[in-house]
């Protein structure tokens, strides 16, 4: 069982559409990110969180430490949102912590006109 | 301020050569981290170096691989030796702190032929 895990593994959305993406973890973490790709692209960080919510234009990341859960929501979703969107978490390692990310396998996101 | 430079973007390599991979992190990051992404798998943390010294090389193939961070000039991967199951996405990543965000570069293609 991966240490990460997201879903749904695919989704596709209507423009416009509220898109939620999950991400679950089962060890402990210090933080967690999300991060965007593109088709052949390379990766942009979305956000790194610790606690409560953060929201940037149309992108809200919440988490839950004590549930291990993370969601990514996006409001009006709008065609180049399309892209494989990635959840990592940096572990907790015995009290030092350093950047080293634990990725999951990535959720991929298709938005339609 | 330019963002976290990788060269090549693409690289083409027959089997037995070798493969180098340059990462020059942004102004004043001091923290690098290198990931692989095989096809249609997620990314993998390799290593993690502080300037002049690898901290973490956990995530490295035992043979063939190396990874330097000198005290002037880019961090690179070496890759001897290459074989097939190599071709993959190489992404580094670079840090201010331990701790901090981590900005990706837009990732070295490597194929190996």
């Amino acid at each position: 069982k991966n240490e990460v895990e997201q879903s749904p593994q695919n989704l596709t959305a209507q423009e416009g559409e509220f898109i939620t993406i999950n991400c679950s973890y089962s060890v402990g973490i210090s933080a967690l990110h999300w991060l965007q790709q593109h088709p052949g692209g390379g990766i942009v960080s979305l956000f790194m969180l610790s606690s409560g919510k953060k929201k940037h234009g149309r992108l809200i990341a919440t988490i839950n430490i004590q549930e291990k859960h993370s969601s990514l929501h996006i409001t009006a979703s709008h065609p180049r949102d399309s892209a494989v969107y990635i959840c990592a978490v940096r572990l907790n390692a015995g009290g030092t912590s350093y950047g080293k990310l634990t990725f999951g396998q990535g959720t991929i996101l298709t938005v339609h006109p | 301020n330019a963002g976290v430079m990788q060269n090549p973007r693409h690289l083409v390599r027959r089997r037995g050569q070798e493969a180098r991979l340059r990462c020059s992190p942004m102004k004043g990051h001091s923290h690098v981290y290198w990931y692989r992404q095989l096809p249609e798998e997620g990314l993998k943390f390799m290593v993690y170096l502080q300037k002049e010294n690898i901290i973490d090389e956990s995530g490295m193939p035992k043979e063939r691989f190396s990874a330097e961070f000198p005290k002037e000039g880019p961090s690179i991967l070496r890759i001897q030796q290459v074989v097939r199951g190599d071709s993959a996405a190489y992404f580094c990543a670079s840090s201010p702190s331990s701790d901090g965000e981590q900005y990706f570069g837009p990732g070295t293609r490597l194929t190996v032929t």
